[in-house]
């Protein structure tokens, strides 16, 4: 079954500090895709990213960068020198995108404080 | 502009009182979703829908309803709203799942079941 675990619940860090969130997803299948969402306090849900499985090649998009690890089932998210506009909660995301089976579960979120 | 509009935004009601949040979308995608947002819970899918007259069960899909008849609409419907349904909703979209596209989200409907 689909399962994907942020272990992190909240992180605090300071201004200019990088800050990486944790992601570790399961899955029975060979094709799946994973993304990460930004919910900021205003409350709208804003797209990130999407992998898919057969793409392992790590991101970067300006101060954001993602490091995707088939063998340790992990795609993280790491945020270089914090911005006090990225204090959000970071939502990590899986779809098998199966035949029959089209659900998106979504891990519990990560609440980032970046402190000024 | 490209959107996905939910309506209500608020909603406070009363045990048992039937009640129906819409969701429209105005960029062709086959492919619409309904979560619940709760503390601590995340996201939850309740039902999604992959095109006209073709809808699944998420993973917390008991109490709800919903219907496909149009490309752009998704309804959330709760025949018998309890109070553990109190909760902030959110409408997706996204063209198809086959390539597994971004989802578009709504801007949340928050409900609240006395």
């Amino acid at each position: 079954a689909q399962k994907v675990t942020q272990a992190q619940t909240e992180i605090s860090v300071v201004e200019k500090e990088d800050v990486t969130l944790d992601c570790v997803y399961e899955t029975r299948d060979t094709t799946y895709y994973l993304f990460w969402y930004k919910q900021p306090p205003s409350g709208e849900l804003v797209f990130l990213i999407r992998r898919n499985s057969f793409d392992e090649q790590n991101e970067i998009s300006g101060r954001y960068s993602w490091n995707f690890q088939k063998s340790t089932s992990s795609f993280n998210f790491t945020i270089t020198a914090s911005q006090v506009v990225d204090s959000a909660v970071y939502f990590c995301a899986l779809s098998e995108a199966g035949y029959r089976d089209d659900k998106i579960i979504f891990g519990k979120g990560t609440r980032l404080h970046i402190l000024p | 502009e490209a959107q996905v509009t939910q309506n209500p935004r608020y909603l406070i009601t009363v045990t048992g009182k039937k009640l129906t949040v819409t969701c429209s979308q105005n960029m062709n995608h086959e492919y619409m979703s309904w979560y619940r947002q709760d503390p601590g819970l995340g996201l939850r899918q309740i039902y999604y829908s992959m095109n006209v007259e073709v809808t699944d069960k998420g993973d917390v899909p008991e109490g709800y309803k919903v219907s496909r008849k149009e490309k752009r609409n998704f309804p959330l419907i709760l025949e018998s709203p309890s109070p553990n349904q109190t909760s902030l909703y959110f409408c997706a979209s996204s063209p198809g799942l086959a390539e597994v596209y971004e989802q578009y989200f709504g801007p949340g409907t928050r409900l609240t079941v006395t």
